[in-house]
């Protein structure tokens, strides 16, 4: 079965500190999709990032970075120097992407961030 | 940029109405989803939608929902007779290849039942 675990359910920082969000999975696909999506208070989902299965790079855009591990089923999310803007609930989620599978995205809790000033 | 639209934005019913919800995915998607997230909870999935046809539902999608691509671009949810329970905001998403890219969410509908 798919599953994805975010278990901070909130974090609180000072503008400035590096925060990490975990994120750890379960999938009995070799293929499939892990992405990152931030959700404001007004409410939208915003796509920030996807890796595929097979591309355990790390990734980095700008103040944000992303820790691909199979070995441990973990797609950690770090952002640098937080400002207040990051303050948002933010959602770890799975695609398995094998031989009859519809793209459906299994999402975590979340982790909501509050970045106090 | 292309983009999911979504409407109503907000909608209000009372218990055992019927109600719509419309999304007009990006134009060249082959992929159509929707979602639904109660208050303060994660976003789960209701149902995804292929080639004018229903590919997976969850075990929330029971009799009482369906789902319609009518004319090629809207793609709508109905809700036959809704309950409190329905409240939640409901995201519409589209992807053009599963193999690429993401998918693409709408703004959401929030339904509330009183």
């Amino acid at each position: 079965a798919q599953k994805v675990t975010q278990a901070q359910t909130e974090i609180s920082v000072v503008e400035k500190e590096d925060v990490t969000l975990d994120c750890v999975y379960e999938t009995r696909d070799t293929t499939y999709y892990l992405f990152w999506y931030k959700q404001p208070p007004s409410g939208e989902l915003v796509f920030l990032i996807r890796r595929n299965s097979f591309d355990e790079q790390n990734e980095i855009s700008g103040r944000y970075s992303w820790n691909f591990q199979k070995s441990t089923s973990s797609f950690n999310f770090t952002i640098t120097a937080s400002q207040v803007v990051d303050s948002a609930v933010y959602f770890c989620a799975l695609s398995e992407a094998g031989s009859g599978n519809t793209g459906k995205l299994i999402f975590g809790q979340g982790t909501t961030l509050q970045v106090k000033p | 940029e292309p983009e999911v639209t979504q409407t109503p934005s907000h909608q209000v019913t009372q218990m055992g109405q019927e109600v719509i919800l419309r999304c007009v995915p990006i134009s060249n998607h082959l992929y159509f989803y929707w979602y639904r997230q109660i208050l303060g909870q994660k976003v789960e999935f209701l149902v995804s939608f292929y080639n004018n046809e229903i590919s997976e539902k969850s075990e929330i999608f029971d009799d009482q929902f369906s789902v319609e691509r009518p004319d090629g671009s809207n793609f709508t949810l109905k809700i036959r007779s809704t309950k409190l329970e329905d409240s939640a905001m409901y995201f519409c998403a589209s992807w053009q290849d599963r193999g690429t890219d993401t998918q693409y969410f709408g703004p959401g509908t929030r339904l509330t039942v009183l």
